[in-house]
């Protein structure tokens, strides 16, 4: 596709409940990365995929968060057993190469609500 | 303390103002440093890349100083459309390539 591409858009669920969040990068693109915004703070890491695989696992807050990554494109991110916390908008950026000096692009996010 | 600080702000500036923006990060390994844009409720776009020797796109001069650990962004002229908030941004390379990002600082010009 064109851009990162997220889904869904907003997502609303109760407390308790699992979901599960796409995202679609830029095609060719190896390195993939979730963060997670909550409302007025800034971007808070979650993990990074290099391929299909995550070198970097250390934000994923807690053993509820799983991410995983296929055929080096699409990723889910699953919150298992939703808490209120989990509310913030999660974001997806890709990229091409390790090069430095490589841009970043980023999804719209999915903004998860949990009442 | 953060791996990477910038001042919250806000900076409310008047139209035409020059207007400068501070980072520091803590990790002397990180390799890349950007300015990141992101408008509200909408996603972060990268504004520029920060390079040792400084670099320049039009109305906006990225630094960056190795020895300190601090990079700035200094916007001339601020229009209306600058509104936005402003994240620092550094990688480092190695086994887990990361982007590590600022809070951000939020800037409004006024008319």
């Amino acid at each position: 596709g064109a851009g990162v591409s997220q889904s869904p858009s907003n997502k609303v669920t109760e407390k308790g409940k699992d979901v599960e969040l796409r995202c679609d990068p830029i095609s060719g693109h190896t390195a993939l990365y979730w963060y997670r915004q909550r409302l007025g703070q800034g971007l808070e890491f979650l993990i990074y995929f290099q391929g299909n695989s995550a070198p970097d696992k250390s934000g994923l807050p807690s053993d509820r968060f799983s991410a995983e990554r296929t055929g080096e494109s699409v990723s889910t991110l699953t919150i298992q057993r939703t808490q209120q916390e989990d509310s913030a908008v999660y974001l997806c950026a890709s990229s091409d190469t390790w090069a430095q000096n490589t841009e970043a692009f980023f999804g719209q996010g999915t903004r998860l609500t949990v009442v | 303390r953060k791996e990477v600080e910038q001042d919250p702000g806000p900076f409310n500036v008047p139209e035409g103002a020059t207007v400068a923006f501070n980072c520091t990060y803590s990790n002397s390994a990180s390799q890349s440093f950007f300015w990141y844009r992101q408008d509200c409720r909408k996603e972060p776009k990268l504004l520029m890349s920060v390079y040792s020797s400084g670099n320049e796109d039009g109305r906006f001069t990225a630094q960056l100083n190795r020895a300190s650990q601090y990079i700035s962004l200094l916007i001339r002229d601020s229009k209306l459309s600058d509104s936005a908030t402003y994240l620092c941004v550094v990688t480092r390379t190695g086994s887990a390539r990361q982007l590590t990002f600022g809070s951000g600082t939020q800037l409004t010009v006024l008319p």
